[in-house]
């Protein structure tokens, strides 16, 4: 399974944009990018997921490099909500989510 | 519609016992994958079922088995339980298996003394 890197931490301040970068140099082409978090004490809860363009919901956006060896979720107003462990994660048509570190965000009032 | 029930939420077992713990995933899911998180080693994958058929398997020891049941709802077995075994155990379900999105429970905390 490629590999994704993610910077431990992050720290935003509320109702500002905030952006979570991932690295994914090992890409196949058929890699689907997902993004996950985790509350504290809760289990993981999907955010956004994507392929080659840029993709949005309710909760975030997804801006995908035009190489695909980088993503960046946005969440464009944090709140103190958004605080948990953000994972970036490449998952292909049969397989599974494979999850690394994530990165930590802290959201200040 | 009712999320991913995971029973129980919390467990307490002595070393060399086994234990099941059961998820219900979402109605109309088929895929159910079980996850272990630790603080050392974070969220690893241990298996995934489809349709009663286990599709993957992660790097676990044997003492770690599942099956799933017609209804879809997953049991995941651990035998012969070691300290290191102690770990939040998260189920996942999704509508199929594969690149679609999956929902988690809120896990089993399962403590080995």
């Amino acid at each position: 399974d490629a590999k994704t890197t993610q910077p431990n931490s992050m720290e935003s301040n509320e109702e500002e944009p905030v952006h979570l970068p991932c690295n994914h140099s090992t890409i196949s082409g058929t890699d689907y990018i997902h993004w996950y978090r985790q509350l504290p004490s809760q289990g993981p809860e999907y955010v956004i997921h994507g392929l080659t363009s840029n993709v949005n919901n309710r909760m975030a956006s997804l801006a995908i490099a035009e190489d695909r060896k980088s993503s960046t979720l946005i969440l464009h107003r944090a709140t103190l909500r958004d605080a948990a462990v953000y994972y970036c994660i490449l998952r292909g048509s049969q397989g599974n989510l494979i999850f690394g570190k994530g990165t930590k965000l802290s959201v200040k009032p | 519609k009712a999320g991913v029930t995971q029973t129980p939420r919390y467990l307490i077992k002595t070393r060399g016992q086994q234990v099941t713990l059961s998820c219900s995933p979402i109605s109309g899911h088929r895929s159910v994958s079980w996850y272990q998180q630790t603080p050392g080693q974070g969220l690893q994958f241990l298996f995934e079922y489809f349709s009663e058929t286990q599709r993957n398997k992660g790097n676990f020891p044997g003492r770690f088995s599942g099956r799933q049941f017609s209804n879809s709802r997953s049991e995941m077995n651990v035998s012969t339980l070691e300290l290191g075994d102690s770990a939040l155990y998260l189920c996942a379900s999704s509508f199929s298996a594969g690149y679609t999105e999956a929902f988690f429970g809120q896990g089993t905390r399962l403590t080995v003394v």
